[in-house]
């Protein structure tokens, strides 16, 4: 079993939806990250968090630790947020530098 | 503008030659790394670095070597040992522990 598990892998919805893309994780973790790698490959940072709740624009990223889960919500969803959306974790062992990554999730929204 | 460069985007080399990505930050970022992507599959890491003249065996290192002779570079090579080098290599870097990672735009490498 990954160490990271995202769902669903793959999500096509119609412009407008409401999108939630949703990452389990099974290690301590000191912070979560959610990526966006758009079909070019190059990959940016969207957020950074380690309890609550964060919001940039249309984007909300949610995180439970006591049960090592997060969310990531994209309100009014446009076709340029087609792209594969990543979490990865840091694990909070002392000296523990990697991040580990889901597989990501492809979102594709219809015009 | 601070950023991560990688170099080149595409790459192609015949097997068995040795071939070199390079990846250079202007952030002042003291840790860097290697990651490599293939179909299906999460970023693996390969090697990182966590200052100058140090770095460490990531979870797939056999085959690969590094470098980190200046602050701002951390070039890898993936040499003949690699036995599946095709693949799409991302450089990372991160100003320390806790802090966001940014990533480079990454290089596609082909063995033919």
């Amino acid at each position: 079993k990954n160490e990271v598990e995202q769902s669903p892998q793959n999500l096509t919805a119609q412009e407008g939806e409401f999108i939630t893309i949703n990452c389990s994780y099974s290690v301590g973790i000191s912070a979560l990250h959610w990526l966006q790698q758009h079909p070019g490959g190059g990959i940016v940072s969207l957020f950074m968090l380690s309890s609550g709740k964060k919001k940039h624009g249309r984007l909300i990223a949610t995180i439970n630790i006591q049960e090592k889960h997060s969310s990531l919500h994209i309100t009014a969803s446009h076709p340029r947020d087609s792209a594969v959306y990543i979490c990865a974790v840091l694990g909070s062992n002392f000296g523990n530098e990697k991040l580990t990554f889901g597989t990501g999730t492809r979102l594709t929204i219809i015009p | 503008d601070g950023g991560i460069t990688q170099s080149p985007k595409y790459l192609f080399r015949k097997e068995g030659q040795n071939v070199t990505l390079s990846c250079e930050q202007n952030l002042n970022h003291d840790a860097m790394y290697w990651y490599r992507q293939d179909p299906g599959q999460g970023l693996r890491l390969i090697y990182y670095s966590q200052i100058v003249n140090d770095f460490q065996k990531g979870d797939i290192a056999e085959g690969y070597s590094v470098s980190r002779e200046k602050k701002e570079s951390f070039p890898l090579t993936v040499t003949s040992a690699q036995k599946n080098p095709t693949a799409f290599y991302l450089c990372a870097s991160r100003r320390g522990a806790d802090t966001e990672a940014f990533f480079g735009q990454g290089t596609r490498l082909t063995v033919v």
